[in-house]
């Protein structure tokens, strides 16, 4: 399969722990976005990678999460410090280019208790 | 910044025409979205526009006016399959897709 894959995609964990999910895009993509989805909402941005570089972060990134896609190919997403607001799906996306359409992993579950 | 409002629920018959409404603000624009995302799955890729106008495919069509910054999503010949949220994404001066909160479409026989 060469779509968007995410890990892993579902995470139950408690308050104070951290997390860390992993995004796979599609090998020819060079742009990977994180995204956050709570239920009736639509996906917040958090981050996005050109290539290897972050070169957007949302304000909703707060110092306890932080992003890393070391040499352009898989990217981490780790929160730490788990807060029960951090529950939420978080998505990741790929694209082929600025003005292409992006492509969705099934994104990874979090519940913090 | 960004804005993006669409109504959160709307509700049409088997067979029927739906017409899905996006407003925006934005500084800076580079192109509008629409995604189809069932429950509890990943948003699909629906159309793309960034000249004003009408694009087709197949029984869904979508259309834009930058001067107005609006956009709707024409569902035709609705199926119950088509019962999910639709999602409007505006790429703007970054062009970082910002989503709206999504349509919630429901399809009744």
């Amino acid at each position: 399969d060469t779509g968007v894959s995410q890990d892993p995609r579902h995470k139950i964990t408690k308050r104070g722990q951290n997390v860390t999910f992993r995004c796979d895009p599609i090998s020819e993509h060079n742009r990977l976005y994180w995204y956050r989805q709570t239920l009736g909402q639509g996906p917040e941005f958090l981050t996005y990678f050109q290539n290897e570089a972050q070169l957007e972060k949302s304000r909703l990134l707060s110092d306890r999460f932080s992003a890393e896609r070391p040499k352009g190919s898989f990217s981490t997403l780790e929160i730490q410090r788990t807060e029960q607001g951090d529950s939420a799906m978080y998505l990741c996306a790929s694209s082929f280019s600025q003005t292409g359409e992006l492509f969705f992993g099934e994104g990874s579950r979090l519940t913090v208790l | 910044g960004q804005n993006i409002d669409q109504p959160t629920e709307m509700t049409a018959t088997e067979g029927a025409i739906v017409q899905i409404n996006c407003t925006y603000q934005t500084s800076g624009f580079n192109g509008l979205f629409w995604y189809q995302q069932h429950a509890g799955e990943a948003p699909t890729f629906l159309s793309y526009n960034v000249l004003d106008g009408l694009e087709e495919k197949g029984r869904f069509s979508s259309f834009l006016s930058r001067s107005k910054g609006y956009s709707y999503l024409l569902l035709k010949e609705l199926q119950m399959k088509d019962s999910a949220s639709y999602l409007c994404a505006v790429s703007g001066g970054s062009y970082i897709p910002t989503f709206g909160r999504g349509t919630s479409l429901i399809v009744h026989p």
